[in-house]
């Protein structure tokens, strides 16, 4: 199975910041990579597909890089409805796997 | 607009089976595939497996092989989750979740909004 690693596991940031957050695969996985938001109590939402595609009606703050095992989401300036669990899914190969999720708190 | 939404909350005795719908509207049922996520609380995500609305092929994550049966019922655009053997530590959320493309590999764009499946004696 492909383990998906994310960093860091919390996050403290200010409204207005620049943040990121790193997602790194055990093996090559291209750029099939889907990063989505999720808030207490609710399903997780599809921001970010095929590494940097950012999906409809996602904030252009939202974007995403990189490619084989190394990839990163960057929200450049951090919004109060910013604040949740950010999770990293690889869709490679099977079984498709998650990253353990980064919180974004306020600081 | 696209909407999977799911069974009500189950509470199973550990041994038992739960099975949780997933209706499908405001799309073509079989063009897009349909996967289940589950989430115990306070934890990540975990994939169990994909379904084929059209086919009804499957791929079942290794952890549910033998436990976990994902069916369709195309006449009411409705897909199935079937666990079985039940323990606690099935205790979670579980997701279904529609994959963004007609063909290749797919994201999940749509998501149901979630079932609580709790396992106690």
């Amino acid at each position: 199975d492909i383990q998906m690693t994310q960093s860091p596991s919390t996050l403290s940031a200010s409204v207005g910041d620049r943040v990121t957050i790193t997602c790194r695969a055990s093996q090559s996985i291209s750029n099939w990579l889907a990063w989505y938001q999720q808030k207490p109590g609710k399903a997780p939402k599809l921001l970010i597909y095929k590494a940097s595609s950012l999906e409809s009606g996602v904030p252009s703050r939202f974007s995403g890089s990189g490619s084989a095992t190394e990839f990163s989401l960057t929200i450049s300036s951090l919004q109060p409805d910013d604040f949740a669990t950010y999770y990293c899914q690889q869709y490679n190969s099977y079984p498709w796997t998650f990253g353990q999720g980064t919180k974004v708190e306020i600081k | 607009q696209v909407q999977l939404v799911q069974s009500g909350p189950e509470v199973k005795t550990p041994g038992a089976s739960v099975k949780v719908s997933c209706k499908a509207s405001g799309y073509t049922f079989t063009s897009y595939d349909i996967n289940w996520v589950r989430q115990a609380t306070g934890q990540g995500l975990e994939w169990m497996g994909w379904m084929s609305p059209n086919s009804g092929n499957t791929v079942y994550a290794q952890n549910f092989q033998g436990r976990v049966t994902m069916t369709r019922d195309t006449s009411i655009s409705t897909a199935y989750m079937e666990l079985s053997s039940l323990r606690s530590e099935d205790t979670a959320v579980y997701y279904c979740s529609r994959g963004k493309f007609t063909s290749g590999w797919s994201p999940f764009d749509n998501w149901g909004q979630g079932t609580l499946v709790t396992v106690s004696s």
